[in-house]
């Protein structure tokens, strides 16, 4: 079966400008996770989503943003970027409810601010 | 806050020596994973661990876990250079929110 599909892969953004990065997840999966993985700060939870709500936020500022669609699929936001928003952006589908189940982790957009 | 403790954090060795990483976190926590990234790529899921005394295997890698002394380890059997990589530890919070902590990884090389 298909896995966690992320896009774009590689993007490139100006300090100020806002970018959207987008991921679908396994179907059937419910929960979509996402994270920043960054060399000094390692990988770090954002947020998660489950059935279009968002269930757990990481320690990020408001400019970081998402939401699920029916579908499942989700997007990530940020606006007004910063330099140190380069990253890696990782995220992951599970099929959540409280099943404890294992979480697959897409591709990953590379992110750079320039 | 959960926070969740690798070491060694860098760790190169030979093949056909057995080595552990030792995963700690600070929590309660209902399950623990054990991924594995090579450079410039995603995660790859190795273990999903549930309950206490949970134990798994797959070839040379042996994952255990100890939710009494909150420590998980990742056992390699006999290293073989493939096996290079960066390993990652992360838990659940619970509270039936899915969103992983993770350790800051374990950059192993195992060298011919």
């Amino acid at each position: 079966k298909a896995g966690v599909t992320q896009t774009p892969r590689y993007l490139i953004k100006t300090r100020g400008q806002q970018v959207t990065l987008s991921c679908s997840p396994i179907s059937g999966h419910r929960s979509v996770s996402w994270y920043q993985q960054t060399p000094g700060q390692g990988l770090q939870f954002l947020f998660e989503y489950f059935s279009e709500t968002q269930r757990n936020k990481g320690n990020f500022p408001g400019r970081f943003s998402g939401r699920q669609f029916s579908n499942s699929r989700s997007e990530m936001n940020v606006s007004t970027l910063e330099l140190g928003d380069s990253a890696l952006y990782l995220c992951a589908s599970s099929f959540g409810g409280g099943r404890n189940t294992e979480a697959f982790f897409g591709q990953g957009t590379r992110l750079t601010v320039v | 806050e959960l926070k969740v403790e690798q070491n060694p954090l860098f760790l190169s060795m030979q093949e056909g020596k057995n080595y552990t990483i030792y995963c700690n976190y600070s929590t309660t926590s209902d399950r623990l994973y054990w991924y594995r990234q090579d450079p410039g790529k995603s995660l790859e899921s190795l273990f999903v661990l549930l309950s206490n005394g949970a134990v798994k295997q797959e070839g040379r890698l042996m994952a255990s876990l100890d939710t009494k002394a909150r420590l998980s380890t990742l056992h390699i059997t006999a290293a073989v250079h493939d096996l290079s990589a960066t390993y990652f530890c992360a838990v659940v919070s619970g509270g039936g929110a899915d969103g992983l902590t993770f350790g800051k990884g374990t950059h192993l090389i195992i060298q011919p």
